[in-house]
């Protein structure tokens, strides 16, 4: 059974600082790999989606990068500003079952940028 | 990205009375959506899978009966909580899948007094 582990679960940075969020998966077998922000009381958007077969994924201060092999993807924010402020997820995607294959969600970090 | 919607955003309901959430996908057509539901502070729990034009697939412990899923359209599943407890209130998100990508919708806050 994959799980699917974020460290830190929380983290408070001062604005403009650069940061690094880690996330692990026991099962290296995925298709894929979704990053999402979740702010207090809403839904997940969707941040950046690394392919089983790239290596990193990039969109404006974003840099989501993708180790298959050892099971490890990271997320860093450049230039954080306090609208970064959120829950940040990753979730990855088992290869086969087609569309109807299941995100495994991570713990989340619940990140803070202070002015 | 894809625009996933639902509605209603909130809604507070009596004990024992049944409640319906859409979700649609605005400007693509899913084959496929998925219902979560969301504690406190808790990552997103996969309630169901809801494959248009045939049954959900309910995961362990969810029960069909009470959670009813209908993916009558290519852009639109319904999720309705039949005699809703208090213990149903939560928050409970959909999604749909575009080929490699999965979007979210915004949410419904489900209140049950």
């Amino acid at each position: 059974k994959q799980e699917v582990t974020q460290i830190p679960a929380a983290l408070s940075v001062p604005e403009g600082e650069n940061l690094v969020l880690n996330c692990s998966f026991t099962d290296s077998a995925i298709y894929n790999l979704q990053w999402f922000r979740q702010d207090p009381g809403k839904g997940l958007t969707s941040l950046l989606l690394i392919q089983s077969s790239q290596r990193e994924q990039t969109s404006g201060r974003l840099n989501a990068s993708l180790d298959k092999s050892s099971g490890r993807s990271t997320l860093y924010i450049a230039a954080s500003q306090p609208g970064d402020s959120a829950t940040y997820l990753c979730a990855v995607r088992p290869v086969g079952s087609g569309t109807a294959s299941k995100l495994t969600f991570g713990t989340g970090t619940r990140l803070q940028v202070t002015l | 990205g894809a625009v996933v919607s639902q509605h209603p955003s909130r809604v507070i309901c009596k004990s024992g009375t049944s409640v319906k959430i859409e979700c649609r996908s605005l400007d693509f057509q899913a084959t496929t959506m998925f219902w979560y539901r969301q504690f406190p502070k808790q990552s997103l729990m996969l309630m169901a899978t809801s494959n248009e034009g045939s049954k959900a697939t309910y995961e362990q412990g969810v029960e069909k009966d009470k959670f009813l899923i209908n993916h009558a359209s290519l852009t639109l599943s319904t999720l309705t909580v039949t005699s809703a407890h208090p213990e149903d209130s939560s928050f409970y998100i959909c999604s749909a899948r575009i080929v490699h990508e999965q979007f979210f919708g915004p949410g419904t806050r489900l209140t049950v007094l």
